[in-house]
């Protein structure tokens, strides 16, 4: 199992355009969630999905949006980047039994 | 929401000496809690986890503690090595798939 894959690892954007964070696992699990991560500020969640066709919101939402077309993947995109968005971006996966497994993480640097 | 409280920010000791890491929650439905540890540059990694039908949790050096009634949980470390140096972060969840972490503790154990 390669367990949760994200891509990219890191990513500049200018202000104002969009991109796509890439989140995949291949653990069946139903639970998928996207972190943020700023210092001194612990993981914040952003969107969250419990099963396929089923997304919602998190603690931080703006400016980001989600999808979940299949099992494995959870797409985030960034609609128009800002230097708020400046960040470490944490995809995870888990179930009842075994909750939240993290992904090695996508910096964004927003400039 | 559910409001997660973690103390101390740092915390410094003595290689082979105690740490305690403490954590309050704010929703009395949260059932699960569990503690990550973050090397630098790292993804955070599940070190221990207690759920709410338990009041204590021990693997090797580490364990939990959880108080219902007052709402929080410790994470407790014992006979520490450097190795130990870590960020670590408590979280709270009641369903499995939304997880609201504390701010983190910088561990620094000194050989």
């Amino acid at each position: 199992n390669a367990g949760v894959t994200q891509t990219p690892k890191f990513q500049v954007l200018k202000t104002g355009q969009s991109m796509t964070l890439q989140c995949a696992q291949d653990m069946n699990h139903e639970y998928m969630s996207w972190y943020r991560q700023d210092p001194g500020m612990g993981l914040r969640l952003i969107h969250y999905s419990v099963g396929a066709g089923i997304t919602d919101q998190g603690e931080v939402p703006n400016g980001y949006n989600v999808s979940r077309s299949t099992t494995e993947d959870f797409p985030l995109r960034l609609l128009s980047a800002a230097p708020s968005q400046t960040s470490v971006y944490f995809c995870a996966s888990g179930t009842y039994n075994s909750p939240l497994h993290f992904g090695n993480g996508t910096r964004l640097t927003v400039t | 929401g559910e409001n997660v409280e973690q103390h101390p920010s740092t915390l410094s000791v003595q290689e082979g000496d105690s740490a305690v890491i403490k954590c309050t929650y704010s929703d009395s439905a949260s059932n699960y809690f569990p503690w990550y540890k973050q090397e630098l540059g790292k993804r955070p990694q599940l070190i221990i986890d207690i759920r709410s039908n338990v009041g204590e949790k021990k693997d090797q050096r580490i364990a939990v503690t959880l108080n219902k009634t007052a709402k929080h949980f410790s994470l407790h470390i014992t006979e520490t090595q450097p190795e130990d140096s870590a960020v670590y972060f408590c979280a709270a969840s009641k369903n499995f798939n939304k997880f609201y972490f504390g701010s983190g503790t910088k561990l620094n154990v000194k050989p």
